[in-house]
């Protein structure tokens, strides 16, 4: 079965550097989504991509925050300056279709960070 | 805004005994709803949904829930637990209006003794 692949699975950073985080979303799908998870709080979502440009985004996602789909496979997570408070679980997913019936389907996630 | 509640925090039952873990929700208008898996240190996986029609959807696993609109609940369930059913268990909400983003609950911790 087609999966949402991401990496690394660890990153360690210093604050104020910059991080991409990279995920393969499954292949034949058209959107695509970041979603994160402090340590023992809810996951929340970060943004959501379609048609080379961002469709949703919420309050978390500021000006620190950018996503790519540099090549025809990867979605990319940049964080410019990263903070500590920007430690948590990030995760990627994927739609086939815009209709809201359809499921996201999740990578393993990208555990970030800051030191 | 859409939200989720999922008041317990660990559920704990007995290996073959029946499973429920607990989700209400909030939205405006008509909800889709979602219920995922978390197994330690991956993702989260899809276990079943709810669009509409059948008030009760079966899914992956043995799971189904029951959606009960006078109650804005779709609590989940598995008749008989298993000990690899132990997990994090995430219900999520969309509208129904264009809004692609997911709002999850914080997960309920599900321990099924051997």
């Amino acid at each position: 079965e087609p999966e949402v692949t991401q990496t690394p699975s660890h990153q360690v950073t210093q604050m104020g550097q910059e991080v991409i985080l990279r995920c393969v979303p499954i292949s034949n799908h058209l959107y695509f989504y970041w979603y994160r998870q402090i340590l023992g709080q809810k996951v929340e979502f970060l943004v959501s991509f379609y048609n080379n440009e961002i469709s949703e985004k919420s309050e978390i996602f500021d000006d620190q925050f950018s996503v790519e789909r540099p090549d025809g496979s990867n979605f990319t997570l940049k964080i410019r300056s990263t903070k500590l408070e920007d430690s948590a679980m990030y995760f990627c997913a994927s739609s086939g279709e815009r209709s809201n019936n359809q499921p996201q389907h999740f990578g393993d996630g990208t555990r970030l960070s800051i030191l | 805004a859409q939200s989720v509640a999922q008041p317990e925090d660990q559920v704990n039952v007995a290996e073959g005994n029946p499973l429920t873990v607990k989700c209400t929700y909030s939205v405006s208008g008509n909800p889709y709803l979602f219920w995922y898996v978390q197994y330690p240190n991956r993702g989260l996986q899809f276990l079943l949904k709810y669009i509409t029609g059948d008030n009760l959807v079966k899914g992956s696993y043995g799971f189904e829930a029951e959606f009960n609109k006078s109650q804005t609940s779709f609590h989940l369930k598995k008749p008989s637990a298993l000990v690899s059913d132990s997990a994090l268990y995430f219900c999520a909400v969309r509208d129904e209006n264009g809004n692609n983003r997911l709002a999850f609950g914080k997960g309920n911790q599900v321990v099924v003794i051997p």
